[in-house]
């Protein structure tokens, strides 16, 4: 079966610093595009981060652009996400997403982790 | 940037009634339209992708139409576990990547 499942998410200061990890299975990690999209409470969808299956090209949010860092360990089919100089306004749910075509740009969301809370508040 | 207008934002209707949800993009993304479903408590679920083509598992009586910049996701005969917020998400141009601001069907 394939699985995403995202874990880190905490309670931090404004100004702090938070890794997430999404640990994936059951396809092989390496070949797919994975992504982070948040969701403040009571509000849409926003997409953050991008990672290329390899992780040589990753992709930002301009709302994140410069305090947030994607990355992955292949050899432990896991993604990560550095978040620095947190703000209210990041406060939310954050996914981890898989795209549905391996080796492929192709940014449709067929498997999303449950997700995990991140609340930045003072 | 390109910006996803979803309306209604609130759609009121009975079970077995028709469904019909609108998504426009300020400028054309072609065919490249995808639909999720999310439910309370739930992350999304994918519908729909490249405007008209259903998602492994999901049931005929969800439709996708449209091109250019204005799409339609249709649910022919609504059943009780449909009632749930719709959101659209381009993928033509990115970053970034965009999402509409959700249309939520609620029970009449």
């Amino acid at each position: 079966e394939v699985q995403l499942v995202e874990s880190g998410g905490d309670l931090v200061q404004p100004g702090g610093s938070l890794r997430l990890s999404c640990a994936s299975s059951g396809f092989m990690f390496s070949s797919y595009l994975m992504n982070w999209v948040r969701q403040a409470p009571g509000k849409g969808l926003e997409w953050v981060s991008g990672s290329s299956g390899n992780g040589a090209n990753t992709y930002y949010a301009d709302s994140v652009k410069g305090r947030f860092t994607v990355s992955r360990d292949n050899s432990k089919n896991t993604l990560y996400l550095q978040m620095s100089s947190l703000r209210a306004e990041d406060s939310a749910v954050y996914y981890c997403a898989k795209v549905i075509a391996a080796d492929s740009l192709d940014m449709v969301f067929d498997i999303w982790g449950q997700g995990t809370v991140v609340t930045v508040s003072s | 940037e390109i910006v996803l207008t979803q309306s209604p934002a609130t759609l009121s209707l009975s079970p077995g009634e028709r469904a019909t949800l609108s998504c426009r993009a300020s400028q054309s993304v072609s065919r490249y339209l995808v639909w999720y479903q999310q439910k309370p408590g739930q992350a999304p679920r994918l519908l729909i992708y490249d405007a008209s083509n259903r998602a492994t598992g999901v049931p005929a009586r969800f439709s996708g139409s449209g091109s250019g910049t204005d799409f339609t996701l249709t649910i022919s005969s609504l059943e009780p576990e449909d009632f749930a917020v719709y959101y659209c998400q381009q993928r033509l141009n990115w970053p970034p990547l965009t999402f509409g601001g959700g249309t939520k069907v609620e029970i009449k």
